[in-house]
């Protein structure tokens, strides 16, 4: 199994471009979340979604944009690109049954630079 | 707003010292999870504490939930280079609004 990937790994965006950050899970989980981590710092939740076609804003939603159309995709958009957007950008999934709750698996990371 | 604060921030130690890494806030959570996160990588789950004073052991790691579940502390014991890394806490129910600390960057120098 893959777990869960992302892509790209890496990308330089101008002011004010837009562009689509792709997450993926093929672990069936019907948790997803988007976070970012600034330099020196932990990680803040962006959205997140409890299934297909549910999304929910987390702790710095401003300038994002999420989408839930199937089980296993979760991509992030970025309209109108800032430099304060300039982080590095986890997507995580996890499981979730009656009440049961179980840990969250990170892909990779996309390193975003806004110039 | 529920905040974790870690504590040190940096730490810096010979291999085979011992170390304590604290994870505290003001807020109750109902869990608290531990994450080591490597360079270039996400953050992996190393363990979850749900109960007041509960005690779980990694190997070398021993990780504290307190009493009244708002603190935590992590221990390693004879410190070696491979446990190199960032290491964060996070609260919350796991499946949903995770709160995460800022982290405490731990070097093992051999």
């Amino acid at each position: 199994n893959a777990g869960v990937t992302q892509t790209p790994k890496f990308r330089i965006l101008k002011i004010g471009q837009s562009m689509t950050l792709q997450c993926a899970q093929d672990m069936n989980h019907n948790y997803m979340y988007w976070y970012r981590q600034d330099p020196g710092m932990g990680l803040k939740l962006i959205y997140y979604s409890v299934g297909a076609g549910i999304t929910d804003k987390g702790e710095v939603p401003n300038g994002y944009n999420v989408s839930r159309s199937t089980t296993e995709d979760f991509p992030l958009r970025l309209e109108l690109a800032a430099p304060s957007q300039t982080s590095v950008y986890f997507c995580a999934s996890s499981y979730s049954y009656s009440g049961q709750t179980y840990e969250q698996y990170f892909g990779p990371g996309t390193r975003l630079t806004v110039t | 707003t529920q905040l974790l604060e870690q504590s040190p921030q940096f730490l810096s130690i010979q291999e085979g010292e011992n170390l304590t890494v604290y994870c505290n806030s003001s807020s109750v959570f109902s869990s608290l999870q531990w994450y080591r996160q490597e360079p270039g990588e996400g953050p992996v789950l190393l363990v979850t504490v749900v109960t007041g004073g509960e005690v779980k052991k990694l190997k070398r790691l021993t990780f504290q939930f307190g009493d009244a579940r708002k603190d935590s502390s992590l221990h390693i014991t004879a410190a070696q280079p491979g446990d190199t890394g960032l290491y964060l806490c996070a609260g919350g129910p796991p499946a949903q609004k995770l709160v995460f600390g800022q982290g405490t960057r731990l070097t093992i120098n051999p």
